[in-house]
């Protein structure tokens, strides 16, 4: 099974500044073929489901705010917030589609600091 | 798009856990549309389950797959998810998805229902 890390397990970041979380996946999920990488990045605030943010690495999902950026290629990936707003209080999973099962990271929970 | 959990919220060891997913916004009788179940236990990070497509083709998570079965309605818009012998471990929070229509074998799920918390305990 491909197994994805993420880090840092929680942070704190002011409103209006960067929050950043990484994701390295045990083995390459870039597809060659197309070149495309096979990494997602979700959020889930308490009591809801998780929410697509982010798809094949970069690429935000319809009616995802800007502020939400996704890059990386290979093993190593990075959920970037610009900038944070209170309504991003949240826990943020990345997950591989790259292989079956796909695996979801242990997840990120980020506050207002 | 919209997808709804149903089933028992309390459940025996070793019992058979049976749980619907009620669906709308598209069809399982759609080339390439498949609906997946995923879980995950309170506090802790999401595991997918099993899935079946719109020609019955199913896939499992190998390290459950002797204990699951998935089927459909079609005609009813439902998938079924069952779970022989559960366990107390198996206590988690239930959602099925729709897999995004990427046409590939990736499995990515872009619309989740509510979820629905089932506890195992005697």
């Amino acid at each position: 099974d491909i197994v994805v890390t993420q880090s840092p397990d929680s942070l704190a970041v002011s409103l209006g500044e960067r929050a950043t979380i990484n994701c390295k996946s045990s083995q390459s999920i870039l597809y060659n073929s197309n070149n495309k990488n096979y990494l997602a990045w979700f959020q889930q605030k308490p009591g809801q489901p998780p929410r697509l943010l982010i798809y094949l690495a970069s690429i935000r999902e319809s009616g995802v705010p800007d502020r939400f950026r996704g890059s990386g290629s290979g093993t190593d990936f990075t959920l970037t917030i610009s900038s944070l707003q209170a309504e991003d209080v949240a826990v943020y999973y990345c997950q591989q589609y790259y292989a079956t099962p796909p695996e979801f990271g242990q997840g990120t929970k980020v506050e207002i600091k | 798009i919209t997808l709804k959990e149903s089933g028992p919220t309390l459940v025996t060891p070793t019992q058979t856990l049976t749980l619907t997913c009620s669906f709308s916004g598209f069809s399982l009788s759609t080339t390439a549309v498949a609906v997946g179940w995923l879980r995950q236990p309170p506090g802790k990070t999401l595991e997918w389950l099993a899935l079946i497509y719109w020609d019955d083709d199913k896939r499992y998570n190998p390290s459950l797959e002797r204990r699951l079965t998935i089927a459909k309605d079609t005609y009813r818009d439902q998938v079924v998810l069952t779970m022989t012998n559960v366990d107390p471990v198996d206590t988690a929070t239930y959602y099925c998805a729709h897999k995004q229509d990427n046409s590939d074998w990736s499995l990515l799920f872009d619309y989740w229902g509510q979820g629905t918390l089932v506890t195992v305990s005697p």
